[in-house]
């Protein structure tokens, strides 16, 4: 199975600063026949299902608000959330679609200071 | 506009078996574009998959519950259905139904639905 790992566990940021979320997975989840990244980031707020975010590692799923962006390659990731809102605290997973089982990281959560 | 609503039994005794029924509107669940699948949440091990099905046919199953698990698909009645043997105190969790495009990540969730099993 493709461990993936995320950092920090939770983070506390100031309204209208920068969060980043670190996923790391235990190998390479980079198709070279298609060069993509078979990597997903997903918000999921109190109450609520996993909201898709982003796909691709960097592609921002429709109606995603600019500020948050991924990046990364190979094994290692991140989400960036700039200009942190209140709406934005939620708790932040990565997913790997590269090989079955699919596999999640444990999650981060995002608090306001 | 796709909605997905799970349904099923929400209280499960130890070693009998849960079935959940997830339900899609608004869209078809026999698309070449997607496939269909089962995620689950406790309240301690995060986000876990359980397996998903393709309009293919083919179903693929996390190896930690194959032995216990069968995902089906009723394309007259747009219903996924998960089948769970010999349920444990370990099966409690928040079951999710959700669709998987072939080019993205898991982009339409229902709301889930609680199973706890417990005597």
């Amino acid at each position: 199975d493709i461990v993936m790992t995320q950092s920090p566990e939770s983070l506390t940021v100031s309204l209208g600063g920068r969060a980043t979320i670190i996923c790391k997975s235990s190998q390479s989840i980079l198709y070279t026949s298609n060069n993509k990244n078979y990597l997903s980031w997903y918000q999921q707020r109190p109450g609520q299902p996993p909201k898709l975010l982003i796909y691709w590692a960097s592609v921002r799923e429709s109606g995603v608000p600019d500020r948050f962006s991924g990046s990364g390659s190979g094994t290692d990731f991140a989400l960036t959330i700039n200009n942190l809102q209140a709406e934005d605290v939620a708790v932040y997973y990565c997913h790997q679609y590269y090989s079955t089982p699919e596999t999640f990281g444990q999650g981060t959560r995002v608090d306001i200071k | 506009q796709l909605q997905v609503e799970e349904s099923g039994s929400g209280l499960v005794r130890p070693s009998e078996t849960l079935s959940l029924t997830c339900t899609v509107s608004g869209g078809s669940v026999s698309s070449d574009e997607y496939y269909w699948g089962w995620i689950r949440q406790s309240p301690g091990k995060g986000l876990e998959w359980i397996g998903s099905i393709y309009s293919s046919g083919h179903i693929y199953y996390n190896p930690s519950l194959k032995r216990r698990v069968t995902i089906s698909v009723d394309t007259s009645k747009s219903q996924i259905s998960l089948r769970m043997t010999s349920a444990t105190a370990a099966d409690t969790a928040l079951y999710y139904c959700a669709r998987h495009p072939s080019t993205k990540g898991w982009d339409v969730w229902g709301q889930g639905t609680t199973v706890t099993v417990s005597s």
